[in-house]
Formats: structure tokens, C-alpha cells, sequence
């Protein structure tokens, strides 16, 4: 079975500053990782996805998350922030073999301020 | 990347009563599945909807509770019967294979329900 452990619950950060949300995960087999973004009252979006090869993974809104095997780790990282990334940001793994179920962590809500 | 809707967006119902929600692709799909979203919490799968068989449901939900029906590819529907105020939360379906790709789940934008 597989967990998810999002390190930090709230993220406040100032409009045009760098920010690091961390993910780190638990897993017996192989993995697929996901960074998803849910905007106020919206559903689920993708952000980027790890499934193989390079360890940086660049995904939209100029996000990119690297892929730590050795510390079980899928940080997502942006260099400057705007307003408009204020959301709930949740790092999910799946399994490369059977149903390839989520797992999610508890999210983490980033709040950019002016 | 799928396309995928829901209905209702929301729905206020009152206790002991039954809401079907209805998540709709707009291509053929290989896997769907239904999420819970307690407030202020992370997702929780329910179940996998399998198509034209019986739901696969995760611990702790049953199929009494949260019949689902997959009839084909694109379609399907989760209820959530003999409400309780409990009940509320956000519902959400998901798809993964098809245009999308088979390693990839695409969510719709969920269903807001509020038990009174």
C-alpha cells in the first residue's frame, strides 16, 4: 500500500516570491506521482505528473516538481508566484500495476499575499 | 485529456433522503471512479466503477450505502442513499485511459452536497 505525506498544511508566501511545497510518499513497488490543483469551489486540475525518466517534470502554469528516489520525495517548486496560484495543491501516487488507485496527501493550501 | 461533467454541481438535501449524481465523459474510457472530499480534507476513494459489473468498493464504503451503476464507457452514476448530515461533502468522479492516456486520472468538477 501506498501513503502520502504533504509536510506543510498552509503555505503563505508574497506575490512574486519563490515557493516549495513538499510531498514526500511511502510505497512497496513502484510509483507514478501527481501534483493536482484545486482552485476555490472547483474540481481537480493536473499539474504535472512523474511517470518516468527525467526527474524534473515541468507541468502548466510554470510549476515543476523533481522526483527524489532516494529520499521518496516529489517537491513541487515554482519561481515566482502570482495571486491567481492561491489553491489547494495535492500530491497523489499510484501504483504501475493493477488499478492504478490514488492515494492522496492532505493538501496543502498556498495563499500568495500582496 | 478527458472532458468530464457531473450533475448537479449542488444540491442541498434533507435526512433519509437519496441523491443520485451523474458523471458524464466525452470519450471512451477504460477506468472511472468515484471520490469523497470531506470539508477541508483530501480526497477519499469510494469505489471503481467497472463497466457492466459490479462496483470494486474501498473500505469502509458499501455498496448499500453507495450504489454506483457504469453502464458503458462514457457514463456513470453514484448514490448516496438514506442521508445523513454526515453525507456532506463534495463528490467527485474520475477517469483515466481513453484519450487521456492510461496512467492519468482526469476529474470532473464535482458535486457539492449539504445534508440537513
Amino acid at each position: 500500500a501506498q501513503s502520502v505525506t504533504q509536510l506543510d498544511s498552509q503555505v503563505p508566501v508574497f506575490e512574486e516570491a519563490p515557493v516549495e511545497l513538499r510531498c514526500n510518499y511511502s510505497s512497496s513497488v513502484s510509483v507514478y506521482l501527481f501534483w493536482y490543483v484545486q482552485y476555490p469551489n472547483q474540481g481537480l486540475q493536473l499539474l504535472l505528473k512523474y511517470l518516468s525518466g527525467s526527474t524534473l517534470v515541468k507541468g502548466i502554469n510554470g510549476f515543476e516538481a523533481e522526483f527524489n528516489k532516494s529520499q521518496t520525495s516529489f517537491h513541487l517548486r515554482k519561481p515566482s508566484v502570482h495571486i491567481s496560484d492561491t489553491a489547494e495543491y495535492f500530491c497523489a501516487v499510484s501504483d504501475i500495476q493493477g488499478a492504478q488507485k490514488l492515494v492522496f496527501g492532505q493538501g496543502t493550501r498556498l495563499t500568495i499575499n500582496p | 485529456s478527458a472532458v468530464i461533467s457531473q450533475k448537479p454541481s449542488r444540491d442541498i438535501c434533507q435526512r433519509g433522503t437519496s441523491l443520485t449524481i451523474q458523471c458524464q465523459v466525452d470519450s471512451q474510457v477504460t477506468m472511472m471512479f468515484w471520490y469523497r472530499q470531506q470539508p477541508g480534507q483530501s480526497l477519499t476513494l469510494i469505489a471503481t466503477a467497472n463497466q457492466g459489473s459490479e462496483a470494486t468498493y474501498e473500505s469502509g464504503f458499501v455498496i448499500d450505502k453507495f450504489p454506483i451503476s457504469r453502464p458503458n464507457l462514457t457514463f456513470s452514476t453514484l448514490t448516496v442513499s438514506n442521508m445523513s448530515p454526515e453525507d456532506s461533502s463534495i463528490y467527485l468522479c474520475s477517469a483515466q485511459g481513453g484519450q487521456g492516456g492510461l496512467d492519468t486520472q482526469y476529474f470532473g468538477p464535482g458535486t457539492r452536497l449539504t445534508v440537513l
